[in-house]
């Protein structure tokens, strides 16, 4: 079974603060890798989407980078926000018809 | 619709009651999936629909889980004789065909919230 890990569990950074959020997972063989954004008591928001043949996607102040090879994906989020403070929380393609999640990261953005 | 649309938002069960959770993917969507993510856990999956054909039930921890898709639309996820184990929060996605292979990923709703008491 695909495991995947999501380092570190909580991160507490004052606003203005780039971060970077890591992602790793056993098996290189994925189709895809998708971050999502989670909010207290709420469904997962998508952020990004690459595929196994792209090695990173932009959106915003997000970027989201794909390293098959050491199975690792990173997320960096620039000039964090306070409104940036939710759970992150990685998946990947592997196969069947599923996504494999990480347990996720929690992120404070202090004003 | 314009998003993925479950309810009821919460569900407070006691033991050994059935519990029936519904899921209105958004118009077009003919992949439908179930998610569990007990507290402070990703989300596992549970079973995936792709029209009204139930292709995979791999996750459904036991035959106390039945989940439906009879019109190929409107989903239910059915859990039968609760236990306190099954408290977690119920996460419906969709997605157009090809699901997570597809360049669109997965669109999720706002989850069932099922506590057993």
């Amino acid at each position: 079974k695909q495991e995947v890990t999501q380092i570190p569990a909580a991160l507490s950074v004052p606003e203005g603060e780039n971060l970077v959020l890591n992602c790793s997972f056993t098996d290189s063989a994925i189709y895809n890798l998708q971050w999502f954004r989670q909010d207290p008591g709420k469904g997962l928001t998508s952020l990004l989407l690459i595929q196994s043949s792209q090695r990173e996607q932009t959106s915003g102040r997000l970027n989201a980078s794909l390293d098959k090879s050491s199975g690792r994906s990173t997320l960096y989020i620039a000039a964090s926000q306070p409104g940036d403070s939710a759970t992150y929380l990685c998946a990947d393609f592997h196969t069947g018809n599923q996504f494999y999640f990480g347990t996720g990261t929690s992120l404070t953005v202090i004003p | 619709g314009a998003g993925v649309s479950q309810s009821p938002r919460y569900k407070v069960a006691k033991r050994g009651q059935d519990v029936a959770l519904r899921c209105d993917p958004i118009s077009g969507h003919v992949s439908l999936f179930w998610y569990q993510q007990a507290l402070g856990q990703g989300p596992e999956f549970l079973t995936y629909f792709q029209n009204e054909a139930q292709l995979d039930k791999s996750g459904l921890p036991s035959d106390r889980f039945f989940a439906e898709r009879p019109e190929g639309s409107v989903s239910t996820l059915k859990i039968q004789r609760t236990q306190q184990e099954d408290s977690a929060v119920y996460l419906c996605a969709s997605s157009l065909p090809g699901g997570a292979r597809s360049n669109y990923g997965y669109t999720f709703g706002s989850g069932t919230r099922l506590t057993v008491v």
